[in-house]
């Protein structure tokens, strides 16, 4: 399977804490994002990679939250000092392109963070 | 700012039946893509199908297909024949420039959960 792979899929932590995860893009796709989804609504936008590069990120994306993509190939999201509301679903989605409109995103299967 | 309107939270469908799930769109960019995501309980967001703000023809692919009426901003989904597989929940998304979501983060709607009956 070549498709986008998020690591843990599963994450229970307490309020406080550090949490990172992981995600493996499809390995010819030069763009990667990540998203947060909760209960009952659509993913919202945080961030994006081109390559290496952090083009852009949605003020969702409070200065506890970072994301790096080193050399351009997998990317990690590190939340510090989480809160219970950092509870949501958070998905990967990779693409390849140059930011045109019909750049297909692939989604990975989302880490799903409880924080107690 | 752009902003996706699925103004129903849930539908049931008769298995074999065909379904139209509404999607209503906002946006001031006149270049944007549309995109239908199917989101199965295990939680993985599936590409359906894509709609181009320039494209002439409605969006086709198997038995997935688009009406979209730009003039009502709207890019509603058909499924042809449904199967109980396609129980999931049903994302609708529109990328483009603008702010909200970001010009390359999709902006997405809050779902419609299709429950097919056999």
């Amino acid at each position: 399977d070549t498709g986008v792979s998020q690591n843990p899929r599963h994450k229970i932590t307490k309020r406080g804490q550090n949490v990172t995860f992981r995600c493996d893009p499809i390995s010819e796709h030069n763009r990667l994002y990540w998203y947060r989804q909760t209960l009952g609504q659509g993913p919202e936008f945080l961030t994006y990679f081109q390559n290496e590069a952090q083009l852009e990120k949605s003020r969702l994306l409070s200065d506890r939250f970072s994301a790096e993509r080193p050399k351009g190939s997998f990317s990690t999201l590190e939340i510090q000092r989480t809160e219970q509301g950092d509870s949501a679903m958070y998905l990967c989605a990779s693409s390849y392109g140059a930011g045109w409109t019909q750049e297909t995103q692939y989604f990975g299967p989302g880490t799903r963070l409880l924080v107690l | 700012a752009q902003k996706i309107t699925q103004t129903q939270p849930g539908m049931f469908v008769q298995e074999k039946e065909a379904v139209t799930l509404d999607c209503t769109y906002d946006t001031s960019d006149p270049s944007y893509g549309l995109f239908w995501y199917k989101q199965p309980s295990s939680g993985e967001m599936i590409f359906l199908i894509y709609q181009g703000s320039y494209d002439q023809q409605n969006a086709t692919e198997g038995r997935y297909s688009l009406n979209f009426q730009k003039a009502r901003k709207s890019a509603n989904l058909v499924i042809s024949a449904s199967q109980l597989g396609d129980s999931a929940m049903y994302f609708c998304a529109m990328r483009g420039g603008g702010s909200g979501g970001g010009a390359d983060g999709l902006t997405f709607g809050k779902g419609t959960h299709l429950i097919i009956q056999p």
